[in-house]
């Protein structure tokens, strides 16, 4: 592995069905983070972690729960995926929450 | 509220240059960085600015003006390869990066 990296790549999925996305990153970066990307709006933070064992709620938290057990790993896990979660979900880790942010190529998920 | 500005679409010719503003309302300010993104792959980091002033970094700069809330990237000898959107982000007192939706920049040969 190298640098940051998520999967699926790709998913479709059923309304009311859950879903893990996966991230894992060997920088050994403290802090991850979880986006969704949608066409005409800027990245929106979903949820966060600044350490391993903590996690915090970013600006569209709901529908999404993560968890980060340890330093490299950083699940996002949807419940019940809705219609409306259908975006492109990015990972990205830095050093500390201080620093620039690294980017993995993304997951492309439709909720049908 | 929080807002990220920027124009939603530039165009420019090959060997030109180009300047991408970004004007920004953050409950507080914690710097500011600006990423580029081609179509269909995650954002990568062009430059960071903190303090007032330009950074320079190549072909690529970047300016800051702290007390009018604003900044800009600016491109020099553009070649087709920067066709692209760039994305500006501010990081606010909670130290997490807000996002314009991007400006997306045509090159021209």
């Amino acid at each position: 592995i190298a640098g940051i990296t998520q999967a699926p790549t790709s998913q479709i999925l059923a309304a009311g069905r859950r879903m893990t996305l996966r991230c894992t990153q060997d920088m050994r970066h403290n802090a991850m983070y979880w986006y969704r990307q949608d066409l005409g709006l800027g990245l929106r933070l979903i949820h966060y972690s600044n350490t391993a064992g903590t996690t915090g709620k970013g600006e569209v938290p709901d529908g999404y729960s993560v968890s980060r057990a340890n330093t490299d790993d950083f699940p996002l896990t949807l419940a019940s995926a809705v219609p409306s979660q259908t975006s492109v979900y990015f990972c990205a880790s830095s050093p500390t929450s201080n620093n620039e942010q690294f980017f993995g190529p993304g997951t492309r998920l439709t909720v049908l | 509220g929080q807002n990220i500005d920027q124009p939603t679409e530039m165009t420019a010719t090959e060997g030109a240059i180009v300047q991408i503003n970004c004007t920004y309302q953050t409950s507080g300010f914690n710097g500011l960085f600006w990423y580029q993104q081609h179509a269909g792959e995650a954002p990568t980091f062009l430059s960071y600015n903190v303090l007032d002033g330009l950074e320079e970094k190549g072909r690529f700069s970047s300016f800051l003006s702290r007390s009018k809330g604003y900044s800009y990237l600016l491109l020099k000898e553009l070649q087709m390869k920067d066709s692209a959107s760039y994305l500006c982000a501010v990081r606010d007192k909670d130290y997490q990066l807000i996002w314009g939706a991007g400006t997306k920049l045509i090159i021209k040969p």
